[in-house]
């Protein structure tokens, strides 16, 4: 596609439930990031790839959330047990490579979680 | 450690003057620098990047930002403004040293443009 592309747009869910999140990106970018973003805040860094293994995990905020992307290009990010603080937009971005005039990242429009 | 400041949570400027919204920053070694601007219900979009080279660096829709090295700045700025350009804006820094590619946002700055 022409675009990074994230569905769903919008997950409600319940507390404890478990939560998959798609990230599909442009075509033949090698790169994969997630962040998440809160109301009135910046992105906050959550996982990196490059090709299909993470080269940067150290946003993850604990062990329930979780992410692959196991053939280099579409990449899943999995909530387990999920709390009401886990609540905000995930956002997902590609970029052609992490060379330095490759990486600019070009997001998708989100996925608006709402734990209840 | 990696930071971003927006020192203003909103910029209100009339339509056809110059407006600014203020970024600065703080890393270890040499920064790469980005501007992205946040559309209501839409993803960020890229607008421009410091990465070496002029200081001044032009990008998307007409924006341009300087990078001061002395002052740990990357303000953004447009001759012009229009009404569209009202949005939210954020800076983001990455450090140059190391592997890692992760981008350390600022809060953002919400700008209204007024007609």
């Amino acid at each position: 596609g022409a675009g990074v592309s994230q569905t769903p747009s919008n997950k409600v869910t319940e507390k404890g439930k478990y939560v998959e999140l798609r990230c599909d990106p442009i075509s033949g970018h090698t790169a994969l990031y997630w962040y998440r973003q809160s109301l009135g805040q910046g992105p906050e860094f959550l996982i990196y790839f490059q090709g299909t293994g993470a080269a940067d995990d150290s946003g993850l905020p604990n062990d329930r959330f979780f992410a692959v992307r196991p053939e280099g290009s579409v990449s899943t990010l999995k909530i387990q047990r999920t709390e009401r603080g886990d609540s905000a937009v995930y956002l997902c971005a590609s970029s052609a490579g992490t060379g330095t005039y490759q990486e600019t990242q070009y997001f998708g429009p989100g996925t608006r979680l709402l734990v209840l | 450690a990696q930071s971003v400041a927006q020192p203003e949570d909103q910029v209100n400027v009339a339509e056809g003057n110059p407006l600014t919204v203020k970024c600065t920053y703080s890393v270890s070694g040499n920064p790469y620098l980005f501007w992205y601007v946040q559309y209501p219900n839409r993803g960020l979009q890229f607008l421009l990047k410091y990465i070496t080279g002029d200081n001044l660096v032009k990008g998307s829709y007409g924006f341009e930002a300087e990078f001061n090295k002395s002052q740990t700045s990357f303000h953004l700025k447009k001759p012009s403004a229009l009404v569209s350009d009202s949005a939210l804006y954020f800076c983001a820094v990455r450090d140059r040293a190391g592997n890692n590619r992760k981008l350390i946002w600022g809060l953002g700055t919400s700008l209204a443009v007024n007609p």
